[in-house]
């Protein structure tokens, strides 16, 4: 079955140092894979997506790339700021297109 | 404003009284779906619905009812809520069918707590 698996957190840096978050998966088929970040308080929203292998999702300077041959899908970005303090939500979309499949979040907590 | 509003916001209630957590989108989306979040286990899939009367099961639908006769509404029912329903609920809406554009649109949540 359709599954995801990203790293335990949470995670704590100080600004401006590099972010990676671990995301892997498991998908029949050719599953689209996505980033989703909750702020405290809120929704998640779509932050990055990448829809076929090899693609590159990037958005507000955080970047992902879909590795088909190590099944992984892992966040990075250069340098972070306290804004970047939040939840991170590894997610795919299964071969049909009907369920997402989402990981269990990694917290994110950026200090000055 | 584009958006997925859900109602109520916070909740407590007992076992065994029945709610409804409504869900509206104003965006024409085909694709809603309810989630609950839970600590240590992220998000899981109650149920979704690709269109107007068609709905159907997720991962974890046991306890739950949906409906869907409006295009722009997808109540979540408690038939008859337990404690193991405490829970964070968001309801989420995508434009295509098959949602696999990836842009799940999330409302803000729903706190639910059984007694």
């Amino acid at each position: 079955g359709n599954s995801v698996t990203q790293m335990e957190g949470p995670v704590t840096l100080s600004e401006e140092a590099f972010l990676t978050i671990n995301c892997t998966y498991t998908a029949t088929g050719y599953p689209s894979l996505f980033w989703y970040v909750q702020y405290p308080g809120e929704g998640l929203q779509l932050l990055l997506k990448a829809t076929k292998a090899d693609d590159k999702g990037s958005n507000k300077g955080f970047e992902a790339t879909y590795r088909k041959e190590t099944t992984s899908f892992h966040l990075e970005k250069g340098s972070v700021q306290v804004s970047d303090s939040a939840v991170y939500f590894c997610a795919l979309s299964g071969y049909t297109g009907n369920q997402f499949y989402f990981g269990t979040g990694t917290s994110l907590t950026v200090i000055p | 404003e584009a958006q997925v509003t859900q109602n109520p916001r916070y909740l407590i209630t007992v076992t065994g009284k029945k709610l409804t957590v409504t869900c509206s989108q104003n965006m024409n989306h085909e694709y809603m779906s309810w989630y609950r979040q839970d600590p240590g286990l992220g998000l899981r899939q109650i149920y979704y619905s690709m269109n107007v009367e068609v709905t159907d099961k997720g991962d974890v639908p046991e306890g739950y009812k949906v409906s869907r006769k409006e295009k722009r509404n997808f109540p979540l029912i408690l038939e008859s809520p337990s404690p193991n329903q405490t829970s964070l609920y968001f309801c989420a809406s995508s434009l295509s069918p098959g949602g696999n554009t990836g842009e799940l649109f999330f409302g803000e949540g729903s706190r639910l707590t059984v007694l």
